[in-house]
């Protein structure tokens, strides 16, 4: 079974400054998705980014960008210019290519609270 | 257009009794997940449902139980509550049942069971 780690509980960045929430997974799969979720105090999940397994390219999505390191089973998210708006829990999410049972849906990390400072 | 749309918002039951939650996907989406979320942990996947099929289970108990009708809405159903059920509950839509398809998530019920 596929498992997500992530080991930071809480961050805390200066606004404008750069933060990384680190993120490690386990599979022996050798193609899946790999997600940065927000969740802000109003709840709502939202997407922050993806990244497909068989591209060696990181995604970026504006001011957030990923260091995905597919032998290392690493998926650090990197956030520049930090606002106040990116304060939110910060979950990483693993989503295997398989249909059946429990798989093709999302297996979550504990989350990380990133607080950001004015 | 409307997102996932979740009803009630907030819930407090006591142990034993049952509950339904409601989830409305996004318009043209056919398949629906929902989630369990206990505070301070990630959430774990429960259901998934396409085209009024379950398609997917979670590790989770047979008092939990889900269905979707032909709008594509869904319900989901949990008997005999537990303290431990005290949890946000998301529901989540695709427009397909496929790995490339985005989950998009609702704002969730906030279930109390006291």
């Amino acid at each position: 079974a596929q498992t997500v780690t992530q080991s930071q509980p809480e961050m805390s960045v200066q606004e404008a400054e750069t933060v990384t929430l680190s993120c490690t997974y386990d599979t022996s799969e050798s193609d899946y998705y790999l997600f940065w979720y927000k969740q802000p105090p109003s709840r709502q999940m939202i997407l922050v980014i993806r990244q497909e397994a068989y591209k060696q390219q990181n995604a970026t999505e504006n001011r957030f960008s990923v260091n995905f390191q597919k032998a290392a089973k690493s998926f650090s998210l990197k956030i520049s210019d930090s606002q106040l708006g990116d304060a939110a829990m910060y979950f990483c999410a693993y989503r295997s290519l398989n249909y059946g049972g429990s798989q093709g849906n999302l297996i979550f990390g504990k989350g990380t609270k990133l607080s950001v400072k004015p | 257009d409307a997102g996932v749309t979740q009803s009630p918002t907030h819930l407090i039951k006591t142990r034993g009794q049952h509950v339904t939650l409601r989830c409305s996907p996004i318009s043209g989406h056919k398949s629906v997940s929902w989630y369990q979320q206990v505070l301070g942990q990630g959430p774990q996947f429960i259901f998934q449902y396409y085209e009024k099929e379950e398609r997917g289970r979670g590790n989770f108990p047979d008092r939990f139980s889900a269905r979707q009708f032909p709008n594509y809405s869904s319900e989901l159903n949990v008997n005999a509550l537990l303290l431990g059920d005290s949890a946000l509950y998301l529901c989540a839509s695709s427009p397909l049942r496929g790995i490339a398809h985005e989950q998009y998530f609702g704002p969730g019920t906030r279930l109390t069971v006291t």
